[in-house]
């Protein structure tokens, strides 16, 4: 089992609707990261959070949008999606940001949209 | 731009048979590697990293060997089980933010 727990594990949504995707982990990590991975191909960084605040956004569109309350959870909200953004979103830990380590990874969320 | 990547996007062996799974990279400012294996359904699992001042890691059945003379890296599985079938990515760090950049995979099957 994974340390790292998202939730839900699939979700299907319409064009217009809002959802929010969620991740927790208590392995006292400080950076948090949000991938995107389509079928065959490798995982694609969108958002690296540092101790709660936002480090790196990889021009990522706004209908993505994330938020990190607090340092155990990570959460990507979802508004007016394209076909185009379904794909295995995956979220990720590390102790830090400031040296190299692996990142965690939680086993993602499946999303469709319709 | 520079990226990572993959010399085999398929690898067959035989059950008990040794895997060597390889990977370039272009960014020779890279000091840090993963590999990750990840199986069906799942998300990446960390395999074993190497620092860019070595030039071989050895775990349980794994070893890493990376060659920066002609940015190189490689994973060698030995004894190759079942459970080792999934896809492997190398990854890169990219700058000084832990953030990786993953190559294109290779699907490794096993065959009994």
């Amino acid at each position: 089992d994974t340390e790292v727990t998202q939730t839900p594990k699939h979700l299907v949504m319409g064009m217009t609707n809002k959802k929010s995707l969620k991740c927790e982990q208590h392995m006292g990590h400080r950076a948090m990261y949000w991938y995107k991975q389509k079928a065959k191909k490798p995982p694609e960084l969108m958002f690296v959070y540092s101790y709660e605040k936002l480090s790196i956004n990889e021009s990522v569109p706004s209908r993505f949008s994330p938020e990190c309350p607090n340092s155990s959870l990570l959460n990507l909200h979802l508004h007016a999606l394209q076909p185009e953004d379904s794909a295995l979103y995956l979220c990720a830990s590390s102790q830090a940001l400031n040296r190299p380590q692996p990142q965690h990874f939680g086993d993602g969320t499946r999303l469709s949209i319709l | 731009g520079e990226s990572v990547g993959l010399h085999l996007p398929t690898l067959s062996v035989q059950e008990g048979d040794n895997s060597i799974i390889n990977c370039a990279y272009s960014n020779s400012a890279s000091d840090y590697f993963i590999w990750y294996k990840q199986e069906s359904g799942k998300g990446p699992q960390f395999i074993i990293d190497i620092r860019s001042n070595m030039d071989k890691r050895q775990g349980q059945r794994v070893t890493v060997l990376l060659n920066k003379t002609v940015k190189h890296l490689s994973l060698q599985i030995a004894a190759t089980q079942p459970g080792d079938s999934a896809v492997y990515f190398c990854a890169e760090k990219m700058g000084n933010n832990n953030d990786m950049r993953f190559g294109a995979g290779t699907r490794l099957t096993v065959k009994p």
